[in-house]
């Protein structure tokens, strides 16, 4: 079955930077686009990024835009979100997502906590 | 910017029906906005519910219904139960590659 599973969270300070990894199984992750969003702590869900199957594009919110980066390793089924210069309003909850036709996202996994704090 | 609306609460009694919405300050919803809704109960992670407006997730039970209602994507409950309650989320694709959630809608059963 497919899973996802979400690592690489903790604490880091402002300006710093972190890469969390999403390990993929169960499915042909090659083919498949894959997503990131996040929870803030007591807040909604916000999309974060998003990988075309083919690797191809990528697109952000304009929150992330300039400082994260998403990207994959097929080799070793594992999505990765690069995250520079971050910031107090990062602190979140971080989940990926498999890409599905039809221009939607199903997540599994249980995410990986970020916080940013001095 | 693009803002996606939905109701922040919304109560029901057990066994009634509500509807959940789901909106754009700019430009109405349509199926081309992909609709679909997540929903997460406390402390657990988001899951689908629906997808393409109207397609179910699997083992979601058919008193789950989504349409687009006038100008927004609506998520229809029947016979609602207590543990429907949940937080709602919906998330529209906005044709530029990019998606965006509403704010949630906490659903009550009382």
């Amino acid at each position: 079955q497919v899973q996802l599973i979400e690592s690489g969270g903790g604490v880091v300070q402002p300006g710093g930077s972190l890469r969390l990894s999403c390990a993929a199984s169960g499915f042909t992750f090659s083919i498949f686009g894959m997503h990131w969003f996040r929870q803030a702590p007591g807040k909604g869900l916000e999309w974060v990024a998003v990988m075309w199957h083919d690797g191809s594009q990528q697109f952000y919110a304009d929150s992330v835009r300039g400082r994260f980066t998403i990207s994959r390793d097929i080799s070793k089924n594992t999505l990765y979100l690069q995250m520079n210069s971050l910031r107090a309003e990062d602190t979140a909850v971080y989940y990926c997502a498999r890409a599905e036709p039809g221009h939607w996202f199903d997540p599994r996994g249980q995410g990986t906590l970020v916080t940013v704090s001095s | 910017q693009t803002v996606v609306t939905q109701e922040p609460s919304i109560s029901v009694s057990p066994g009634g029906t509500v509807t959940l919405t789901c909106g754009l300050t700019f430009g109405s919803v349509s199926a081309r906005s992909y609709p679909a809704w997540f929903r997460q109960t406390a402390g657990q992670a988001p899951r689908t519910l629906m997808y393409t407006t109207n397609t179910r997730s699997y083992g979601v039970p058919d008193r789950f219904s989504g349409s687009i209602l006038g100008n927004r994507a609506a998520l229809t409950i029947t016979g609602a139960q207590a543990d429907d309650e949940s937080d709602y989320y919906c998330v529209l694709y906005m044709g530029d590659g990019t998606w965006v959630f509403g704010g949630g809608t906490t659903l009550t059963v009382l």
